[in-house]
């Protein structure tokens, strides 16, 4: 089947605009992440999904970073008031399940968001 | 939180010879640790996991060991090819979070 799509593949803002970032998950996955990941970075956490709830956001960098995924599914990241420190690639991975600490269902990334802040 | 060291920036090696990454960790060890495998443009690929009582796991040319003493993994590419040229992340898990490495640039010489 498909695997974990992200839209768009390029956003261009500029400075204290707003960006909505979208998921789609592989089908039937609950488990759903968000990294960012700078230039000669590995991805950095951000958020965490089980289902519908948000079960780990100690990853956002800051109160202008804000997920959803309201139904389970499709997860928007949403970034308001961007800063160019903002500009990375945002990615997004998903897993079967996460059901406990110690899971070992791998994760399936996406191709990744290019957000460029001017 | 944990800190991840991935060996050198790049790595440069002959076609059918082995390469060898490095991770180290600092702080507790995980519960398994994973290696990634990135390509330009693209999103992380799961190659591996290794499991903390496990010493070493393989997969086709690929094997990876877990030293807990050590607080380290080696990631083993053997009978290198130029497709393999790309770069290595490896990742580790603390709670709900994952925590990767900065990732190793191999390059596969011809």
């Amino acid at each position: 089947g498909a695997g974990v799509s992200q839209t768009p593949s390029n956003k261009v803002t500029e400075k204290g605009k707003y960006v909505e970032l979208r998921c789609d998950p592989i089908s039937g996955h609950t488990a759903l992440y968000w990294y960012r990941q700078s230039l000669g970075q590995g991805p950095e956490f951000l958020i965490y999904f089980q289902g519908t709830g948000a079960a780990d956001d100690s990853g956002l960098p800051n109160d202008r970073f804000f997920a959803v995924r309201p139904e389970g599914s499709v997860s928007t990241l949403k970034i308001q008031r961007t800063e160019r420190g903002d500009s990375a690639v945002y990615l997004c991975a998903s897993s079967l399940t996460r059901s406990s600490l110690t899971s070992t269902d791998t994760q399936y990334f996406g191709p990744g968001t290019r957000l460029t802040v001017l | 939180s944990q800190k991840i060291e991935q060996n050198s920036e790049a790595l440069n090696i002959q076609e059918g010879k082995t390469a060898t990454l490095t991770c180290n960790y600092t702080n507790y060890s995980p519960a398994y640790l994973q290696w990634y495998r990135q390509d330009p443009g693209r999103g992380p690929v799961f190659l591996l996991l290794i499991r903390e009582n496990e010493k070493e796991k393989r997969k086709e040319r690929l094997k990876v060991t877990f030293d807990t003493t050590l607080k380290q993994s080696l990631f083993h590419i053997t009978a290198s090819q130029p497709a393999d040229s790309a770069t290595y992340l490896c990742a580790l898990n603390t709670g709900n979070q994952f925590y990767f490495g900065t990732g190793t640039s191999l390059t596969v010489i011809p």
